[in-house]
C-alpha cells in the first residue's frame, strides 16, 4: 500500500515557466513533508520542507503548498531553469517524532531551454 | 569535509555471495539510514540507527544486517545475495528527528 503517491512519472516545461509537481498521501498521521531532488548517479539532496501546521513554505524559487484536508502537497518552481531538470521525490514523516521517511516514486522534471 | 561517503560505487555479485556496503560520515550526526531504490520506485528504508550501538528495522530489512559500533560508520551486510537485491543503495545521515537527511552518492549492486 503506497502511502505517498506521485502520480505523474514525468513533467516537461519550458525554461522560465512554472513547474508544478504534485504529491498525495493517505496517512493522516504524517506531520512533516519534504521534497528531495535527485540527479543521475547522485544521492538525493534536500530541497524544501513543510510542517503540517503550515500551508505554505517558500525558499527562493521553490514553494511548497500543503492542503491537509485533501492530503495533497505540491512543489512550485518559478521560474524553471534547465538545471532544475532532475527527479523530484516527495517524502513524509509520521507524527510523534518518527525517524522514518516514506518516499513517493518520484517525478522526472525536464526543463527545456 | 566529505559528508557521507559510500563504497564501493558499483559491484556485481553472484547469487549466494555476501558483501558489506560501507557508509562513513564526518558530519558527527547520530542518525544514519540505509535505503534501497529499485528502478522506477521511491526509496525504501532498510535499517536505521539513532546512535552507536542502536539499530532498528525499516520497511524492507529481510536479507540484510547492520551494525553501528561508532558514530561515523554504518555498514550494511548482505548475506546470501539474491537477484531481488539488485538495486541502488543509499546511506543517509541526519542530526536528529525530522532534520534534513543528507545522502551519500549510492552503491549500485547487481546480483546475477
Amino acid at each position: 500500500d503506497q502511502q505517498v503517491k506521485q502520480n505523474s512519472p514525468s513533467l516537461s516545461v519550458q525554461e522560465g515557466r512554472i513547474s508544478i509537481l504534485n504529491c498525495d498521501y493517505t496517512n493522516s498521521m504524517f506531520d512533516y513533508f519534504l521534497w528531495y531532488k535527485k540527479y543521475p548517479a547522485e544521492g538525493p539532496t534536500f530541497l524544501i520542507s513543510i510542517s503540517s501546521i503550515k500551508d505554505k513554505n517558500e525558499d527562493g524559487r521553490f514553494t511548497v503548498f500543503l492542503n491537509k484536508s485533501a492530503k495533497h502537497l505540491s512543489l512550485h518552481i518559478v521560474p524553471s531553469q534547465p538545471g532544475d531538470s532532475a527527479v523530484y521525490f516527495c517524502a513524509a514523516s509520521l507524527g510523534g517524532g518518527s525517524e522514518k521517511l516514506v518516499f513517493g516514486k518520484g517525478t522526472k522534471l525536464t526543463v527545456n531551454p | 569535509n566529505a559528508g557521507v561517503t559510500q563504497t564501493p560505487k558499483f559491484r556485481i555479485l553472484k547469487i549466494g555471495q555476501s558483501m558489506t556496503l560501507q557508509c562513513t560520515q564526518d558530519m558527527n550526526h547520530n542518525y544514519m539510514y540505509w535505503y534501497r531504490q529499485d528502478p522506477g520506485m521511491g526509496l525504501k528504508l532498510i535499517y536505521y540507527s539513532v546512535g552507536a550501538g542502536i539499530t532498528d528495522k525499516g520497511e524492507v530489512p529481510n536479507g540484510y544486517n547492520v551494525s553501528r559500533s561508532t558514530t561515523e560508520d554504518f555498514p550494511l551486510r548482505l548475506e546470501l545475495a539474491a537477484p531481488s537485491q539488485t538495486s541502488v543503495y543509499f546511506c543517509a545521515v541526519a542530526g536528529g528527528l525530522q532534520e534534513t537527511q543528507y545522502f551519500g552518492p549510492g552503491t549500485r549492486l547487481l546480483v546475477l
